[in-house]
């Protein structure tokens, strides 16, 4: 079953908004992952917040998690038309490099 | 580095023959792991290997699915004999030394008629 889960399943927005997704996980974790995938394309890697921090940014990307409620956030501010692919979460599930994929947010930007 | 490299990028076949998907690592990543994405059932991990060992092979559908690492810089996965819901894009992953991210192929398209 899926450790993460992503909110919303799509989510559609003009240039220039932010854009925020949300994910949930079930079980204790060791770090929260955000990847993004391009159609057709393999997943590309955007940020990694570990379970002691709170908020982590990279350009105009900025994760939040919050290990009480067991969810994290990933904002993309100024969007892009070129921002449009689908994210997704990845918990490593307490042990090794194993990963746990949620099952995505689309993102369509529109111009 | 060129990156995760995959091959074939899309194979069609029938139904009850072999299929051989192949990948070759970022050099000096220790991590390789093998997904399989469907629509119906997300993106999910089928066996990763750790200095060309097998870890975690659990998510491996059932015996007609098999994968090998001979070597550091190459590993496979067979499908034997293939089925029409084996149908799904095959991705392999690698991730180096007390590195989590993990660096993505561009997946094998696998369609069986």
């Amino acid at each position: 079953s899926q450790q993460g889960e992503e909110d919303p399943q799509a989510l559609s927005i003009q240039e220039g908004e932010n854009a925020t997704m949300n994910c949930s996980y079930k079980t204790s974790i060791n770090n929260l992952q955000w990847y993004r995938q391009n159609s057709g394309r393999g997943l590309v890697h955007l940020i990694l917040i570990r379970s002691n921090e709170r908020e982590k940014h990279s350009g105009r990307l900025r994760v939040t998690l919050d290990t009480s409620k067991k969810s994290s956030s990933l904002l993309i501010t100024a969007s892009r038309a070129a921002d449009t692919a689908s994210y997704f979460c990845a918990t490593d599930a307490n042990y090794g490099n194993k990963l746990v994929f949620g099952a995505g947010t689309i993102l369509r930007v529109k111009s | 580095d060129a990156g995760v490299i995959q091959s074939p990028r899309h194979e069609v076949t029938e139904m009850g023959q072999e299929v051989t998907l192949r990948c070759k690592p970022i050099s000096g990543h220790d991590y390789l792991f093998w997904y399989r994405q469907t629509m119906m059932r997300g993106l999910e991990l089928l066996i990763y290997f750790n200095n060309n060992v097998p870890i975690d092979d659990s998510g491996m559908p059932e015996d007609r699915f098999s994968a090998k690492m001979p070597n550091a810089s190459f590993s496979t996965l067979k499908i034997q004999p293939s089925e029409p819901r084996d149908s799904a894009v095959y991705f392999c992953a690698s991730s180096g030394p007390g590195g989590h991210e993990q660096y993505f192929g561009p997946g094998t398209r696998l369609t069986v008629t």
